[in-house]
């Protein structure tokens, strides 16, 4: 089953302690991305990634990182989480930009609360 | 920039009737594809109906059409027999082909309610 896959699904933390939100997508997809989604702003890129060991900053960058070491997986790093980022976090997938067609496959989703 | 805004926050709609969800979106770019997204009150984002800037017709999913106004930029999203089970948010989101990042941009979102 075509699929992109997020872990954990929800996690309390407090401020400082580093986490890391794994993605995985198994559809051989180049293009990957994340995104927050906060109450009455929508979802917001925060980084995506156009192939392996290929990343650029989105609209809300600050205090996340994500690398991109093979096609499959795509991580979302705090290395220093604070209340502000409680958040619900998506990461999704498509194929490369420049298809006319393409949609991105969306994750479950990650409910994040930092304390 | 592209720009998608959704100028209802809230909807009320009967079960059985068909309900429309409007969505306008800004773009310079002449190649973009539009799409609405469903998430219900457990939070999964699931992809209802897709347009494509040169679709000559609007795009059905069942019970899902898009109303396509290119010239009026608008992708209204129309649900016919609407069920208790559509209450949800409701996302209209816009994506340009052919620049680097493409990012899918959403609209803030319309809560609909279905009443029985």
């Amino acid at each position: 089953e075509a699929q992109v896959t997020q872990n954990p699904r929800y996690l309390i933390t407090v401020t400082g302690k580093k986490l890391t939100v794994t993605c995985s997508q198994n559809m051989n997809h180049e293009y990957m991305s994340w995104y927050r989604q906060d109450p009455g702003l929508g979802l917001r890129q925060i980084y995506y990634s156009m192939n392996v060991e290929v990343t650029d900053k989105g609209d809300v960058p600050e205090g996340y990182k994500v690398s991109r070491k093979e096609k499959r997986n795509f991580p979302l790093i705090l290395e220093s989480p604070s209340p502000n980022q409680t958040s619900l976090y998506f990461c999704a997938s498509s194929l490369a930009p420049g298809t006319s067609y393409n949609e991105q496959f969306f994750g479950p989703g990650t409910r994040l609360t930092v304390l | 920039a592209q720009k998608i805004t959704q100028t209802q926050p809230g909807m009320f709609v009967q079960e059985k009737e068909a309900v429309t969800l409007d969505c306008t979106y800004d773009t310079s770019d002449p190649s973009y594809g539009l799409f609405w997204y469903k998430q219900p009150s457990s939070g999964e984002m699931i992809f209802l109906i897709y347009q494509g800037s040169y679709d000559q017709q609007n795009a059905t999913e069942g019970r899902y059409s898009l109303n396509f106004q290119k010239a009026r930029k608008s992708a209204n999203l129309v649900i016919s027999a609407s069920q208790l089970g559509d209450s949800a948010m409701y996302f209209c989101a816009m994506r340009e082909a052919f620049s680097g990042n493409t990012p899918l941009v959403f609209g803030k979102g319309t809560r609909l309610s279905v009443i029985a």
